[in-house]
């Protein structure tokens, strides 16, 4: 089971773009990373997934190096509507009950 | 909107009394979790289901807890006698295991309080 570290917070300005990196030294072969966004009492939100490289979707990007030991979670131009907390995960296929959230990078955008 | 829905959306509630959450899938999706969120901390994994089989239960808090997916669609949570302790908000979400990659889809939540 990969065990993530992130910030546990970033401010940003509106207009910005915003990279939240996520550390995993552990990352198994066939693990895969998971970001997810949630807002004050709402369930968490699926944003972006990935095994290596880049991968881009209409909300973020996720850079995934060669060693992939790291992840960084882009967002392109915030809003003040992107103030989260973000989540990164890893695991694999069959996540099971070793889905595992730690506490977060709660990102503050300001106008 | 994910397509999951939890009942109720708040739940008020004495210690001692009785309380049960419904969570309703993605409807072709096989795997339902249940989680519990306290302030400031991440979803805690408490049990989850594939089809009607409850995979993984000793991560329940308490006896108290319990859980059920009796026809492998819905499923339901519930706390007997509760404690302020278990104010929180409790998470459902569903996956389809099987596909490419497994992707966990949230419901909205229940907030508890325990009064």
């Amino acid at each position: 089971l990969a065990k993530t570290t992130q910030p546990i917070s970033m401010d940003s300005y509106e207009g910005q773009e915003v990279n939240i990196t996520c550390s995993h030294n552990n990352i198994a072969t066939n693990d895969y990373i998971t970001w997810y966004q949630q807002f004050p009492s709402q369930g968490p939100r699926f944003i972006i997934q990935g095994y290596k490289t880049k991968v881009t979707n209409e909300v973020a990007s996720l850079f995934i190096p060669a060693d992939r030991k790291s992840s960084t979670l882009s967002l392109p131009r915030v809003s003040l509507s992107d103030t989260a907390v973000y989540y990164c995960l890893v695991g694999g296929d069959n996540y099971g009950q070793n889905f595992v959230f730690g506490p977060g990078t709660r990102l503050s955008v300001l106008p | 909107d994910t397509g999951v829905s939890q009942d109720p959306r708040h739940k008020i509630t004495k210690r001692g009394q009785n309380v049960t959450f419904r969570c309703d899938p993605i409807s072709e999706h096989n795997r339902l979790y249940w989680y519990r969120q306290t302030l400031g901390q991440g979803p805690e994994f408490l049990t989850y289901f594939q089809n009607e089989a409850q995979l993984e239960k000793s991560r329940l808090l308490s006896d108290r807890f319990s859980a059920e997916r009796p026809k492998g669609s819905f499923s339901t949570l519930e706390i007997q006698r509760t404690e302020q302790g278990d104010s929180a908000m409790y998470l459902c979400a569903s996956s389809l295991v099987g596909s490419f990659r497994e992707t966990q889809y949230f419901g909205p939540g229940t907030r508890l309080l325990v009064l």
